[in-house]
């Protein structure tokens, strides 16, 4: 079983701060996925990074893929009451299958 | 925009009830999948289908089955349900399996 490990597991920050979540495993992927969930809602796909040393922004969402290719980092800029929700990473050992971690829930307060 | 559509949003059903899910993807994925999510233990994969009436178990199949007849359809079966059943169910579909699209999910209790 691949055991992804995020941190956090809960954060509950001002609107306008600064935010880093992690994930972290000793085994490799070839590839990393990051969702985020709104309650009473499926997880919706972020960014998929997939060399290591990668970075992709999105907006206000920086993803960082660890050179060793096992770890990630999401960094949110100026947090906004939106980003609220569970954030949940997911690493593909290969071509089967995704091992999710058992996400960060990050509260916005306005 | 990949568009997982699931069949209801919450149910309700007694022990001992045979329930069925639903889940249609209209991407022409091969891939498509059934989770379960609880507070604590994050995603479980129940059973997943790279093809058509092809499927493979996941972590936690037990008590559950799964049908696929068409390519954009993908069903989830709870034989006799259980009260330790109760939870978020989410299907979801993709043309790889490590890039999976989600339905909005169905949560389901068990009485």
């Amino acid at each position: 079983t691949q055991l992804l490990e995020q941190s956090p597991q809960f954060l509950s920050i001002q609107e306008g701060e600064n935010l880093t979540v992690y994930c972290n495993s000793s085994s490799v992927f070839s590839s990393l996925q990051w969702y985020r969930q709104e309650p009473g809602e499926g997880p919706v796909l972020l960014v998929t990074v997939v060399t290591g040393g990668e970075v992709k922004k999105l907006k206000r969402l920086t993803f960082q893929f660890g050179d060793a290719r096992k770890d990630s980092s999401l960094h949110i800029t100026a947090a906004q009451p939106g980003d609220t929700g569970l954030y949940l990473c997911a690493g593909a050992p290969g071509a089967n299958n995704l091992f999710f971690g058992t996400g960060t829930r990050l509260t916005v307060i306005p | 925009d990949v568009k997982v559509t699931q069949s209801s949003r919450y149910l309700v059903k007694r022990t001992g009830e045979k329930v069925f899910l639903e889940c249609v993807q209209d991407m022409d994925h091969e891939n498509m999948f059934w989770y379960r999510q609880d507070p604590g233990l994050g995603l479980r994969l129940i059973y997943f289908s790279y093809d058509v009436k092809m499927k493979e178990k996941g972590d936690i199949p037990e008590g559950y089955s799964v049908s696929r007849e068409k390519k954009e359809r993908f069903s989830l079966i709870l034989e006799s349900a259980s009260t330790n059943q109760t939870s978020m169910y989410l299907c979801a579909s993709g043309r790889y399996q490590e890039t999976q699209y989600f339905g909005p999910g169905t949560r389901l209790l068990v009485l």
